[in-house]
């Protein structure tokens, strides 16, 4: 069966420090790979996705950026944060067919101090 | 474009009643849909999804959706809700595109009272 792990689960970080967020999924081949930010009361926002190996597409300009080295591996940076990059930080992996759900990470809270 | 719509950012319910969590969808292509349930500080997990075919679905802990294509809704039900139903629970589309993105309506909390 497909497993998907996040880490870490909760991370304190202060302004202006790098960020490192990983994400990887076992027990299948070439998955769409995404991540999500959720703010208290505002849902989810996506924030990057990708179908391939070092292919990222962005949904909206930020402070982050990600980048896929290995097919099920997923990571999520920043050089330098900000307080607002706070939140729930959720990677997901999907198979490359429509009627198919994403399936989630157990997510990392990130608080910038 | 596509969009969903969950009515009521927070409802309650007395352990026992019957659950009913509302979505409403728009979308140009016949819509693939799901219910997802999120217990504090733990990411999205599937309850059920709508494709084709049946339009009642039914789906992990006691769940149910009905798909009304009229009515553009997948409703979320359960005939009687239990304490460990609380939680926090979104409606997402599929409406084609690229890269099968989902669009999630805001969720909607569930309590329930004892």
């Amino acid at each position: 069966s497909q497993t998907i792990h996040q880490w870490p689960a909760t991370l304190v970080q202060p302004v202006g420090s790098p960020l490192s967020l990983e994400c990887t999924v076992e027990g299948t081949s070439n998955p769409n790979l995404y991540w999500y930010r959720q703010a208290a009361g505002r849902g989810l926002q996506l924030l990057f996705y990708s179908v391939g190996i070092g292919q990222i597409s962005s949904e909206v300009p930020q402070n982050l950026s990600a980048s896929r080295p290995q097919d099920r591996q997923f990571i999520l940076s920043s050089k330098k944060l900000l307080l607002s990059d706070s939140g729930f930080y959720l990677c997901a992996w999907g198979a490359d067919r429509r009627n198919q759900p994403q399936h989630f990470g157990d997510g990392t809270r990130l608080s910038i101090l | 474009a596509q969009s969903v719509t969950q009515l009521g950012s927070h409802v309650s319910v007395s352990e026992g009643a019957l659950v009913l969590l509302r979505c409403n969808y728009s979308s140009s292509v016949p819509p693939y849909l799901f219910w997802y349930v999120q217990y504090p500080n733990q990411g999205l997990q599937l309850l059920l999804k709508y494709t084709t075919g049946a339009t009642l679905v039914k789906g992990i802990n006691g769940f149910e959706a009905e798909f009304k294509k009229s009515e553009t809704s997948f409703h979320l039900t359960k005939p009687s809700a239990h304490m460990s139903d609380a939680a926090e629970y979104f409606c997402a589309l599929n409406s084609g595109g690229s890269n099968y993105k989902l669009t999630f309506g805001k969720g909607t909390l569930l309590t329930v009272n004892p």
